[in-house]
């Protein structure tokens, strides 16, 4: 699994948009890039994945330049409920039976009425 | 409606007194996973099932096992827990054959150890 770096936390207020930046300079050729979100007191939840350029579903967004040494999780408009930590995790969709899915450090964002 | 699902969710136990956290799915998915998660830190990975293939994280204590009786349930087995075995416990299934990371979390055990 390639290694990820992400800021440790940050703030933003309400009604903002909010951009958490992963660098993953090692990623291998056949690695994705998956985010997730955890509260408080739950277990993490799937945000997003993708492999290059512009992901969007519902919740999020996701940018990946064209080298894919770094991705950015774009949350719009950002309420105080967005408050929680969120992971980045990168590796190969196509899982061997030891393969094993470790989280880093993580962001804890605090948003800000 | 629950997918994946951890019982108790909170559980307290004496030091030394073996325990026993458990875990089922309606998912039918092949990969499970127990993590230990302390407070203010990321969920650090025990060990996983493949199908019934146990694979074991190199620096999780010999104090830790795990049973997999059949793909729905997964037990975690704390043999003798110490005061730094008080954490949350969150186990997670993957779907292997559906080409994405998305692991579905269940909502955790935090186990006390007094």
């Amino acid at each position: 699994l390639a290694k990820t770096t992400q800021p440790i936390s940050m703030d933003s207020y309400e009604g903002q948009e909010v951009n958490i930046t992963c660098s993953h300079n090692n990623i291998a050729t056949n690695d994705y890039i998956t985010w997730y979100q955890q509260f408080p007191s739950q277990g993490p939840r799937f945000i997003i994945q993708g492999y290059k350029t512009k992901v969007t579903n519902e919740v999020a967004s996701l940018f990946i330049p064209a080298d894919r040494k770094s991705s950015t999780l774009s949350l719009p408009r950002v309420s105080l409920s967005d408050t929680a930590v969120y992971y980045c995790l990168v590796g190969d969709l196509h899982l061997n039976r030891d393969d094993k899915i470790i989280f880093g450090k993580g962001t804890r964002l605090h948003i800000l009425p | 409606d629950a997918m994946v699902i951890q019982n108790p969710r909170y559980q307290v136990t004496q030091f030394g007194k073996p325990v026993t956290l458990s875990c089922s799915q309606t998912l039918n998915h092949n990969v499970m996973y127990w993590y230990q998660q302390k407070s203010s830190q990321a969920p650090k990975l025990l060990f996983h099932y493949y199908d019934k293939d146990f694979n074991n994280e190199a620096d999780t204590p010999d104090n830790f096992q795990s049973r997999r009786p059949n793909t729905s349930f997964c037990f975690l087995d704390i043999r003798s827990p110490g005061l730094g075995d008080a954490a949350m416990y969150l186990c997670a299934t993957l779907d292997r054959d559906g080409g994405s990371y998305e692991q579905y979390f269940g909502p955790g055990t935090r186990l006390t150890v007094t």
